[in-house]
């Protein structure tokens, strides 16, 4: 069965420290994966897609398929950063999303 | 880029009654939408996959009957709660699916329904 694991409700880490996302995925096809961020009061946005292999506003995520995972990073932190990211993996065959749980990610001062 | 809109944002009804909401792709043609429910604190659950000009395909333990998708035209899909309860209050979200060039979802801004 498909599906998305992210282990941490929440992590909280310093102003400049390194951040590490942790997202692990279930999926008997070829995964498409993607990380979603979603601001206070905003709506839910693409942050980054594994097929573009871009970095955005410096976060990075690596597709790993013998660990069946797609850890979204960014070496220093900061305070605009903190948000809800869902990791999110395409269902091809029916273009439907299936979504994470979700991290909070919260960047200390 | 892509933008799709909700609407209402908010809206508060009585137990008993039906509300309707519309997603709208404003500057591009969608033909599948999707629905999706988040409760507070927690993930998107998808709830059903609109299909332009067909019958929505709903997920396992969402109800027909009681969520209807109508999604008559390109740029529109609307979900009308029927019966509302108290449980149904919840934050929806849609979002349209572009299919020209790399496959994205386009997320509205969701509307929030509580039901007294």
């Amino acid at each position: 069965a498909q599906r998305v694991t992210q282990p941490e409700k929440l992590l909280s880490v310093f102003k400049g420290a390194p951040v590490e996302l942790k997202c692990n995925y279930s999926y008997s096809g070829s995964p498409e994966l993607f990380w979603y961020v979603q601001y206070s009061r905003q709506r839910l946005q693409l942050l980054l897609r594994h097929i573009s292999r871009e970095s955005i506003k410096g976060f990075t995520a690596d597709l790993n398929k013998g660990e069946t995972s797609f850890h979204l990073k960014k070496p220093f932190a900061q305070e605009e950063d903190s948000a809800m990211y869902y990791c999110a993996l395409l269902y091809s065959s029916a273009s439907k999303i299936i979504f994470g749980s979700g991290t909070r990610l919260s960047i200390r001062p | 880029g892509a933008v799709v809109s909700q609407h209402p944002s908010w809206v508060i009804c009585k137990s008993g009654t039906s509300v309707k909401i519309e997603c709208r792709s404003l500057d591009f043609q969608a033909t599948t939408m999707f629905w999706y429910r988040q409760f507070p604190k927690q993930s998107l659950m998808l709830m059903a996959t609109s299909n332009e000009g067909s019958k929505a395909t709903y997920e396992q333990g969402v109800e027909k009957d009681k969520f209807l998708i109508n999604h008559a035209s390109l740029t529109l899909s609307t979900l009308t709660v029927t019966s509302a309860h108290p449980e149904d209050s919840s934050f929806y979200i849609c979002s349209a699916r572009v299919s020209s060039g790399i496959d994205t979802q386009y997320f509205g801004p969701g509307t929030r329904l509580t039901v007294l």
